[in-house]
């Protein structure tokens, strides 16, 4: 069945490093992924997101790598800093993100000083 | 504000009561979803609408759970019968439709906590 997982449930980055966080899907027909952010008693913020005929996006201190080969899916965020503390979801869809998202559990990032 | 904005935010309820919760979207976005939220767990996707059409419902959405979107604007989530099983955050999310020319990004509300005692 469709399931999108996380390789590790938490990760401490030093403030300043950079942060990697990894996902592995298994549904091969997903043709959308997205990464989002969600801090205590906030509801999921968006990222940012790729398709599936692209292997990198960048954004504002945020890169996604995309590598269907083996079914993975990372988010790369650049010079971590204290505000970047937050569960990091990654999801994806099987309709460009026109219906629903499928979620995977997270992975808690928090900021060393 | 003019993000997803979801209320009651904490809603707390006795075993067996009904409640509704409201949801009103981002104005132009004609697609709206409802998502359920355990600790620690990521979203799961329960229902969702374009403009009032209830285009696909979870097998998570039992006959005691029913949603509404009546005008194609906001949307209303009620649970019958609650059980503890049902404590959880509820979470709504909207988009544009893809023929808006824009990307149908979900973007999310905060939420409704729900505590069934």
């Amino acid at each position: 069945g469709e399931s999108v997982g996380l390789h590790l449930p938490t990760l401490s980055v030093q403030e300043g490093d950079n942060s990697i966080i990894n996902c592995a899907y298994s549904n091969s027909a997903s043709d959308y992924f997205i990464w989002y952010k969600q801090e205590s008693g906030k509801g999921p913020q968006f990222i940012i997101d790729i398709r599936s005929n692209m292997d990198k996006r960048q954004g504002q201190r945020v890169t996604v790598l995309l590598n269907k080969t083996v079914k993975h899916l990372s988010l790369q965020i650049a010079a971590t800093q204290p505000g970047d503390s937050a569960v990091y979801f990654c999801a994806e869809s099987s309709s460009g993100g026109a219906s629903k998202i499928i979620f995977g559990s997270g992975t808690r990032l928090s900021i060393r000083p | 504000d003019t993000g997803v904005s979801q209320n009651p935010r904490h809603k707390i309820t006795k075993r067996g009561q009904n409640v509704t919760f409201r949801c009103d979207p981002i104005s132009e976005h004609n697609r709206l979803y409802w998502y359920r939220q355990t600790l620690g767990q990521g979203p799961e996707f329960l229902t969702y609408f374009q403009n009032e059409a209830q285009l696909e419902k979870s097998r998570l959405l039992s006959d005691r759970f029913s949603a509404e979107r009546p005008k194609g604007s906001f949307s209303t989530l009620e649970i019958q019968r609650t059980e503890q099983g049902d404590s959880a955050m509820y979470l709504c999310a909207s988009s544009p439709d893809r023929a808006s020319g824009m990307k149908n990004i979900q973007y999310f509300g905060a939420g409704t906590r729900l505590s069934v005692l």
